[in-house]
Order: C-alpha cells, then structure tokens, then sequence
C-alpha cells in the first residue's frame, strides 16, 4: 500500500507567479485535503476534496484553488504568489465517512517566494 | 472563535525522562481532539485521537492522551522518553459541523538530551 505522495518536494518561485503542486492519495481514499504550514507554526487548513468537488474551505483567498481528479490525486493551485504564501504544503487524504483527523498526510511541498 | 493553544513552544527532556505536553482548546462543543508528530522533513503522523468515551486513550510509540472537559484540555504524556521521539508535535481538533477542516496548535517541539 503506498502513501500520500507529494511532488515537487521544493519549489522556488518568484512573486507574482502561479505554481501547481500535486498530491497522489494513499489507495481508497477519495477525500483530499490542503494545509499550509508557514515556518514554527502549525497547519492551516486551505480546503478539502471529495468526489471532485470542493467541500470545504479554510480562511485563504480566491487565488488558492484545487482540482480533484477521477483517481482521487488532486493539485493545489496557487496565482499571483505573494511572499507570505511562503510555506509546506501538505496534502492529507482519507476514507469518506472517516473523522476529518484519521488522515494520512504527505511529506509536503516546500514553497519559496522570493 | 474556535482555537487550539499549546502553550509550550519548546520542552527540553532528559532521555528516560517523562513527557508531557499541553493542549487547550476553544470550541462551542467537544470536539473530534488528536495529536501529531512531525519529524524533520517527515509529514504528519497521527499518534492518537479522542471522539468520546475512556478519557485516557493510548496512542502509538508509548504516548498516551487525557481528555478533561472541565479544564478544555487534551494533554500528551509519555513514561519514558526515548532519542527518537525529538521531534515537532501538534494538537489538533475537528468539528464535523465546522466541514470536517482540522484547526492545528503552534506546535510544541520536544529536545530529547543524553
């Protein structure tokens, strides 16, 4: 059984540019989930997935945004990059019907704007 | 406003030594309560959760977890701390009714001396 996978592993971009990470679900499961994690402080949720649709969303603005494929992996889409959006970027997936907290996370992306 | 509070940002701890790390949080209800580790350039681990019942749950790799509803707290422990349990750990609570997002602690991270 593989896990959550997460590509680029690290990313450099300048501001005002527009990156796509992606994210593979460990096999079964069809939710998806984004967090933030800026430097010393704890995730923040973005939005989560299921069935290709999004069906929640943190405090993040219009330019964060995702897509969910029919296999379940999912990107995350981020325009118009600012120097704050510098952070990890995990992606968590799990079975639907399962708590939002029984979910396996990836290793992250590692954004840097500059 | 819902929030989760880890009021330790860094523990210092001889090996062998016990552990304990705090967790408070702010809800309307009681909610879905976890905890992760993160390891340097690791993803998250679930080490353990709590949705209702026994107030004392066991988790992996030792470590164990009492929820308190009179005191909002859900408070890590561990006997015996071992040299590889140096490492970032978060607190974290769901609200199926908040969309099933996960609100995340600062984070507390654990020094592990000889």
């Amino acid at each position: 059984e593989t896990g959550v996978t997460q590509s680029p592993t690290h990313l450099i971009k300048t501001r005002g540019q527009q990156v796509t990470l992606r994210c593979s679900s460990q096999s079964g499961h069809n939710t998806v989930s984004w967090y933030q994690q800026a430097l010393g402080q704890g995730p923040q949720f973005i939005f989560q997935y299921y069935r290709e649709e999004e069906n929640g969303r943190g405090n993040f603005p219009p330019r964060f945004s995702g897509l969910q494929f029919p296999n379940y992996s999912s990107e995350l889409n981020v325009n118009a990059l600012e120097l704050d959006d510098s952070a990890l970027y995990l992606c968590a997936s799990r079975e639907s019907g399962r708590s939002p907290g029984e979910q396996y996370f990836g290793p992250g992306t590692r954004l840097t704007v500059t | 406003a819902q929030s989760v509070t880890q009021p330790d940002i860094h523990i210092t701890v001889s090996e062998g030594a016990s552990l304990e790390l705090r967790c408070n949080y702010s809800y309307g209800a009681t909610p879905y309560l976890f905890w992760y580790v993160q390891s340097p350039g690791q993803g998250l681990q679930l080490l353990l959760k709590y949705f209702s019942g026994d107030t004392l749950v066991q988790g992996i790799k030792g470590f164990e977890a009492e929820f308190k509803r009179s005191q909002s707290s859900f408070n890590l422990r561990k006997p015996s701390v071992h040299w590889s349990d140096a490492a970032e750990y978060f607190c974290a609570v769901g609200l199926k009714a908040a969309g099933n997002k996960l609100t995340f602690g600062g984070g507390t991270r654990v020094l592990v001396k000889p």
